[in-house]
């Protein structure tokens, strides 16, 4: 059973301050996506990274898949409570037509 | 570009009773996706379709849900009866393919649940 765990379920911290949050795996996937989900919305694509070792960034966001393949990392320089949100990591295999959700990690950003 | 449509928004219902909720996908999107997300947790993929076919839908529970695409446009998701668990937000989504490497999804904004 291919699962995707994130780290932590939940974090809240003052705006200004940095964070981080987990995406791992014990299985390789072709690509690895991130999406936020807002209260009472659907999720919102941010990015897919799709090559080993990739770092993408996105204004203060900056988004890495591990080297194997089997991991990645959100990174949010100086927060801001527009950044508060439920964020969801999701793995896609080539072979098959399914993506793997993680539970998320619930982000709060106090101002 | 117009987004994923779903309604109704909210519904509440009391168990045994039957709810349907409608999705009207981006136009030109082949792929449907109907998701449940229980709160607090990642969504869970109920049933795909590509065009007005079945892909996947290993994680309905076929004795209680339902759904059809017909025309392969919109959907619609029925539970009869509906349990006390099926309280959720039901999540619709539509993709331009079914292959999954480097899909993009869109979402609407979901169908919330309540069974009392």
């Amino acid at each position: 059973t291919q699962l995707l765990e994130q780290s932590p379920q939940f974090l809240s911290i003052q705006e200004g301050e940095n964070l981080t949050v987990y995406c791992n795996s014990s299985s390789v996937f072709s690509s690895l996506q991130w999406y936020r989900q807002e209260p009472g919305e659907g999720p919102v694509l941010l990015v897919t990274v799709v090559t080993g070792g990739e770092v993408k960034k996105l204004k203060r966001l900056t988004f890495q898949f591990g080297d194997a393949r089997k991991d990645s990392s959100l990174h949010i320089t100086a927060a801001q409570t527009g950044d508060t949100g439920l964020y969801l990591c999701a793995g896609g295999m080539d072979s098959n037509y399914q993506l793997i959700w993680g539970a998320g990690t619930k982000l709060i950003i106090k101002p | 570009e117009a987004g994923v449509a779903q309604s109704p928004r909210y519904k509440i219902i009391e168990k045994r009773q039957s709810v349907a909720f409608w999705c009207n996908p981006i136009s030109g999107h082949a792929t449907l996706y109907w998701y449940q997300q229980i709160l607090g947790q990642g969504p869970k993929l109920l049933i795909q379709f590509q065009n007005n076919g079945v892909v996947d839908d290993s994680q309905l529970p076929k004795d209680r849900f339902s759904a059809e695409r017909l025309k392969g446009v919109d959907s619609t998701l029925k539970i009869q009866p509906a349990k006390l668990e099926d309280s959720a937000v039901y999540l619709c989504a539509s993709s331009f393919t079914k292959f999954s490497g480097a899909n993009v999804l869109t979402f609407g904004a979901g169908s919330r649940l309540t069974v009392l």
